[in-house]
């Protein structure tokens, strides 16, 4: 079975301080896709940023990079110089056939 | 800007009355898909339309159908709804085939209250 986990149900940052959120998946593919998606309260979640597992550099958007560990089936997001903008549900999230997400982490930022 | 719409975004029933959620995308995408979430939940697959093939995933309830009449809409009509179906319900679009990201495109949801 295809699984992602989040281990973090909630985290909190300092606003222009750096956060990790953890991310691991089991799977017996070798080729997929893997998301964070980016959902504030009562708004659209949107694509944070999203790593095809054949690259070995990890992605990096402005801010927000992440740590891909494909023999240790791990994929962090560091968000740098956090923002009040950056509160919101953050989910990890797998595809081959279709996208199967983690249970979430919820980070708030404070001033 | 291209973009995945749904309407309305916020939809009150009763107790076992038929309703019927909308999503349109500008987007051009062969895919699309509806998702519950509950609160403070991760989306849950109903089902998705590849082109005109209707996939349904094995645990959604028959309560739930959908209907894809064009590239461009996609429907979702609940039955009869319970008091256990009053979640946000999520379209969301993707582009599948050669190059594909297989990135998804999520609407801004409607939210479905039953009462």
């Amino acid at each position: 079975a295809q699984t992602v986990t989040q281990s973090q149900p909630e985290m909190s940052v300092q606003e222009a301080e750096t956060v990790t959120l953890s991310c691991t998946y089991d799977t017996s593919e070798s080729d997929y896709y893997l998301f964070w998606y980016k959902q504030p309260p009562s708004r659209q979640m949107i694509l944070v940023i999203r790593q095809e597992a054949y690259k070995q550099q990890n992605a990096t958007e402005n801010r927000f990079s992440v740590n891909f560990q494909k023999a240790a089936k791990s994929f962090s997001l560091k968000i740098s110089d956090s923002q009040l903008g950056d509160a919101a549900m953050y989910f990890c999230a797998f595809n081959t056939d279709k996208l199967i997400f983690g249970t979430g982490t919820r980070l708030q930022v404070f001033p | 800007d291209a973009m995945v719409i749904q309407n309305p975004r916020y939809q009150v029933t009763q107790f076992g009355k038929p309703v019927t959620l909308s999503c349109s995308q500008t987007l051009n995408h062969n895919v699309m898909y509806w998702y519950q979430q509950k609160s403070s939940q991760a989306p849950k697959l109903l089902f998705h339309y590849y082109d005109k093939d209707f996939n349904n995933e094995a645990d959604t309830p028959d309560n739930f159908q959908s209907r894809r009449p064009n590239t461009s809409f996609c429907f979702l009509d609940i039955r009869s709804p319970g008091l256990g179906d009053a979640a946000m319900y999520l379209c969301a679009t993707s582009r599948e085939g050669p190059e594909s990201s297989y990135e998804q495109y999520f609407g801004p949801g409607t939210r479905l209250t039953v009462t």
